[in-house]
C-alpha cells in the first residue's frame, strides 16, 4: 500500500463553521506534512509532524489546528476560516523527515464562503 | 534563503518527441536533495525523479532523466518519447535534508498528439 488517503475530496464551509480534514497512510511512515496550494501556485508547507510530534509550524494562523492522533493519521481542524483560505490542501508522508521520498495524497479542495 | 526557479511557465511537445524542462536553484549548502514532481489534473503530486547532490551521476528513471550541474546549480528534466499521459504541471523541488521541500513555480507541459 503506497497510498496517502485524504478525505473529503471537496469541502465547502462557511466562515463560522468548524470542519476537519483527514489524512491517513499505512506505509509505516513517521513523518507527515500539510501543504497549502493556491491555484496555479506551488505547494507551501504548513506543518510537519515527526514521530507524532509537531516539529515545524510555518507561522500558520491559529484558525488552522493540526493533530496527529497516531503514526498513521493526521488531521487538520479548521475554524473561523476566511475566503482567502480557499485552496487545495495536500497531505504527504515520508519514511523519515527530510531527504526521503514524500508521498502525496490527492488533496482536499476547500472553498470558504 | 533557498530558492528554486523554473523559468518556463509553459512548454509544449509533440507526442514521441523529447522535451527538457529547466530548473535552477540557489543554496549555500553542499549536501542537499533535488526532485521533480508531476501534478496532473487529478491533483496528486507524483515523484518523477530524485537526485542526491553528492552523487555525480545523473539520475534516470525509464523515459525521465536529469542533467544535474552542481556548480551551475542547474537541475533540468528530460522527458524522452513523450506520451499523452505526461501532460501535467511539473515542479522542481529542493530540500537540504530537513523537513521542508521548497518548490519552484512550476512548468505546465502540454503534449500534442
Amino acid at each position: 500500500d503506497t497510498e496517502v488517503t485524504q478525505t473529503p475530496k471537496h469541502l465547502v464551509m462557511g466562515m463560522t463553521n468548524k470542519k476537519s480534514l483527514k489524512c491517513e497512510q499505512h506505509m509505516g511512515h513517521r513523518a507527515m506534512y500539510w501543504y497549502k496550494q493556491k491555484a496555479k501556485k506551488p505547494p507551501e508547507l504548513m506543518f510537519v509532524y515527526s514521530y507524532e510530534k509537531l516539529s515545524i509550524n510555518e507561522s500558520v494562523p491559529s484558525r488552522f489546528s493540526p493533530e496527529c492522533p497516531n503514526s498513521s493519521l493526521l488531521n487538520l481542524h479548521l475554524h473561523a476560516l476566511q475566503p482567502e483560505d480557499s485552496a487545495l490542501y495536500l497531505c504527504a508522508s515520508s519514511q523519515a523527515s527530510g531527504n526521503t521520498e514524500a508521498f502525496f495524497g490527492q488533496g482536499t479542495r476547500l472553498t470558504v464562503v | 534563503a533557498q530558492t528554486v526557479t523554473q523559468s518556463q511557465p509553459e512548454m509544449s511537445v509533440q507526442e514521441a518527441e523529447t522535451v527538457t524542462l529547466s530548473c535552477t536553484y540557489d543554496t549555500s549548502e553542499s549536501d542537499y536533495y533535488l526532485f521533480w514532481y508531476k501534478q496532473p489534473p487529478s491533483r496528486q503530486m507524483i515523484l518523477v525523479i530524485r537526485q542526491e547532490a553528492y552523487k555525480q551521476q545523473n539520475a534516470t528513471e525509464n523515459r525521465f532523466s536529469v542533467n544535474f550541474q552542481k556548480a551551475a546549480k542547474s537541475f533540468s528534466l528530460k522527458i524522452s518519447d513523450s506520451q499523452l499521459g505526461d501532460a501535467a504541471m511539473y515542479f522542481c523541488a529542493y530540500t537540504v535534508g530537513g523537513d521542508k521541500l521548497t518548490f519552484g513555480t512550476g512548468t505546465r507541459l502540454a503534449v500534442r498528439p
